[in-house]
């Protein structure tokens, strides 16, 4: 089973703070790395997402470091906020398996005000 | 209606009850998907359909039947569950092309309890 690995489980991160979240993934074959966010009593949501031809991309207070010969990659969200409590997901694929994505366990984030 | 839409949005049913869910894409994509979501566990891919043909089956349960009418349609058919079976189970679609991977939407989701 080709398997992406997350931590942490839960996170705790005060208003204004960094939150990361990490993921390892093992088939050096995966070419597509997106972030899913998910609400309580929502379905997940693409957040942001890279491939490995870049070592990092942001979209506002969101950006993924991505380090291929570590084959790991990870979520940095800057200034966090109470809003950004979610559940997120890493995920892995490639490109000519029909859009199946393999995801991580999630991670709980909370961001107390 | 825009997105994933999928109903009922929560089931309790009997181990011994037979049930559908139902999912409609209102996006024009070409590929949908079932997944379960259980607590503390990745998301489950259960069923892939690419162009109304069914692409995967990941070793599940026979008491799981999906139907694929169309491309905007997508059922998962319920019998004899048991309560290990009891999840979120969330559709989701994407346009697939040879090109490469696009973002998979997901709906809100069906939340299953089996007594």
């Amino acid at each position: 089973q080709q398997q992406v690995k997350q931590s942490p489980q839960s996170l705790i991160v005060q208003k204004g703070g960094i939150s990361i979240i990490n993921c390892a993934y093992e088939n050096t074959a995966f070419d597509y790395f997106p972030w899913y966010q998910q609400f309580p009593g929502k379905g997940p949501a693409l957040l942001i997402a890279i491939r490995p031809d870049v070592s990092e991309k942001k979209e506002g207070r969101f950006t993924i470091s991505f380090n291929k010969s570590a084959k790991q990659f990870s979520l940095h969200i800057m200034d966090s906020q109470p809003g950004d409590s979610a559940t997120y997901f890493c995920a892995a694929s490639k490109g000519n398996q029909g859009g199946k994505l393999i995801f991580g366990q999630g991670t709980e984030l909370s961001v107390k005000p | 209606e825009t997105g994933v839409t999928q109903t009922p949005r929560h089931l309790v049913m009997g181990m011994t009850n037979k049930k559908s869910l139902k999912c409609e894409q209102h996006l024009g994509h070409n590929a949908m998907y079932w997944y379960k979501q259980s607590a503390k566990k990745p998301l489950e891919l259960m069923f892939v359909y690419n162009f109304k043909e069914q692409t995967e089956n990941n070793s599940v349960p026979s008491r799981f039947s999906p139907e694929c009418p169309n491309s905007s349609h997508l059922f998962l058919h319920l019998h004899t569950l048991q309560p290990e079976d009891s999840a979120l189970y969330l559709c989701a679609s994407s346009q697939v092309s040879s090109g490469g991977v696009d973002t998979q939407y997901f709906g809100p989701g069906t939340r299953l309890t089996v007594l």
